[in-house]
């Protein structure tokens, strides 16, 4: 039992890429989240699922997207990266909105 | 707007001693809440919860305690361990259905030998 995984756990990416990370659970939990952790503050929710094939808006949903084609797995895409986006990404799960376990996270890099 | 605070930044603590880390919301909706410690390059692990409709939860060396008239929670670990020194972050839930976990910017507890 994995728990929650992500991929990758480092990435430096230039202004105007894109890529995606990948979150996995193998806990068969209905909800999914994406956060971003910055220096001096919380987590702040990016988006998140409630359920396969649906995606809703967090706190800080600007310059990201987001899909649930499969129950474990919740992609984080950044179609054209910014140095506003430099920050660690977890990811999370839950089966109901409560006590949510979180992935390692990523630490990402735009430069 | 920053809706859950954790005003302290840091705190020292002595092994065998009592810390008690504070966070404070401004949000009434808010009914559910929990403490969320991080330990370098591991994401959060859940470390316990407290419902608006009780004032106390208790497990094993942690105790959270809500004063909703004050919006104020605090978690208390006793005896504290060395093991315990992390990152802890306060984080709430407003209402039955929601989804958008609100958390703190976190506590950097250390334990003292």
């Amino acid at each position: 039992n994995a728990g929650v995984t992500q991929t990758p756990k480092f990435r430096v990416l230039k202004t105007g890429q894109s890529m995606t990370l990948l979150c996995a659970q193998d806990m068969n939990h209905e909800y999914m989240y994406w956060y971003r952790q910055d220096p001096g503050m919380g987590l702040r929710l990016i988006h998140y699922s409630v359920g396969e094939g649906t995606t809703a808006k967090g706190e800080v949903p600007d310059g990201y997207n987001v899909s649930r084609l499969k129950k474990q797995n919740f992609l984080l895409g950044l179609e054209s990266a910014a140095p506003s986006q430099t920050s660690v990404y977890f990811c999370a799960s839950s089966r109901l909105e409560y006590e949510q376990y979180f992935g390692p996270g990523t630490r990402l890099t735009v430069t | 707007d920053q809706q859950v605070k954790q005003n302290s930044p840091s705190l020292s603590v002595q092994e065998g001693r009592i810390s008690i880390l504070n966070c404070d919301y401004t949000n009434s909706m808010f009914d559910y809440f929990l403490w969320y410690k991080k330990y370098p390059a591991e994401g959060p692990t859940f470390l316990i919860s407290i419902s608006s409709i009780k004032d106390k939860n208790e497990d094993g060396r942690f105790t959270v305690f809500l004063n909703k008239s004050a919006k104020h929670l605090s978690l208390h670990i006793v005896p504290s361990q060395p093991g315990d020194s992390a990152v802890y972050f306060c984080a709430a839930l407003p209402g039955t259905g929601a989804n958008n976990l609100f958390f703190g910017t976190g506590t950097r507890l250390t334990v003292i030998p």
